[in-house]
């Protein structure tokens, strides 16, 4: 059961240009959505976070939309750098449900940002 | 502050064996979350510890347990190792469990079986 899917393994975009990496829930308890970048054999590191009172938040070049009706978050970069190379994972969690510390991740989506 | 630090950070075990892992949050953090990454399962939740007590736990076998210190460092113990064990696994900390805390992760212990 995928509570949360990115269905996009993988995205090449043009440096400069504009990079969309979308996420999608099933799971209604969701209230908190984070993003995470990460490169091989490393940790996650934290790049932007949305609760669900919020449908935008903006941090820089980074800015995740949240679509509740539609259960779907997605994350901007603009624009894109090619040290923004590497796998992006969604991720959510249920706080209102005491459910903070458990974080359900999607399978990730590879970016790719060629000069 | 420092971040999220986790030993040892590579570790090789044969089949049957036990191995503890060690997880120091960041300072003044009190939960801690621990996850196995694999390539074909992903990033999966353990379970998650906060003063000392579990507070969620994952879809894992009784193998896999966890504890926490009063001074919030966590420790996870797999026993009777498989080879399926073989991932990347990786604790991450944050504050208090309100709305909004965000998980930071330490480095990760990669953990081969043989």
């Amino acid at each position: 059961d995928q509570q949360v899917k990115q269905n996009s393994p993988s995205l090449s975009v043009q440096e400069g240009r504009i990079s969309i990496l979308n996420c999608d829930y099933t799971n209604s308890m969701f209230d908190y959505f984070l993003w995470y970048k990460k490169y091989p054999a490393e940790g996650p590191t934290f790049l932007i976070s949305i609760s669900s009172i919020k449908d935008k938040n903006e941090d820089g070049r980074f800015t995740v939309f949240l679509n509740k009706s539609a259960k779907h978050l997605s994350l901007h970069i603009v624009p894109s750098q090619p040290g923004d190379s590497a796998v992006y994972f969604c991720a959510a969690s249920a706080e209102r449900h005491n459910q903070g510390g458990k974080l359900i991740f999607g399978q990730g989506t590879e970016l790719s940002v060629k000069p | 502050k420092a971040g999220v630090t986790q030993t040892p950070r590579y570790l090789i075990k044969t089949r049957g064996q036990q191995v503890t892992l060690s997880c120091s949050p960041i300072s003044g953090h009190r939960s801690v979350s621990w996850y196995q990454q694999t390539p074909g399962q992903g990033l999966q939740f353990l379970f998650e510890y906060f003063s000392e007590t579990q507070r969620n736990k994952g879809n894992f076998p009784g193998r896999f347990s966890g504890r926490q210190f009063s001074n919030s460092r966590s420790e996870m113990n797999v026993s009777t190792l498989e080879l399926g064990d073989s991932a990347l696994y990786l604790c991450a900390s944050s504050g208090l469990l309100g709305v909004g805390e965000t998980q930071y992760f330490g480095p990760g212990t990669r953990l081969l079986v043989l």
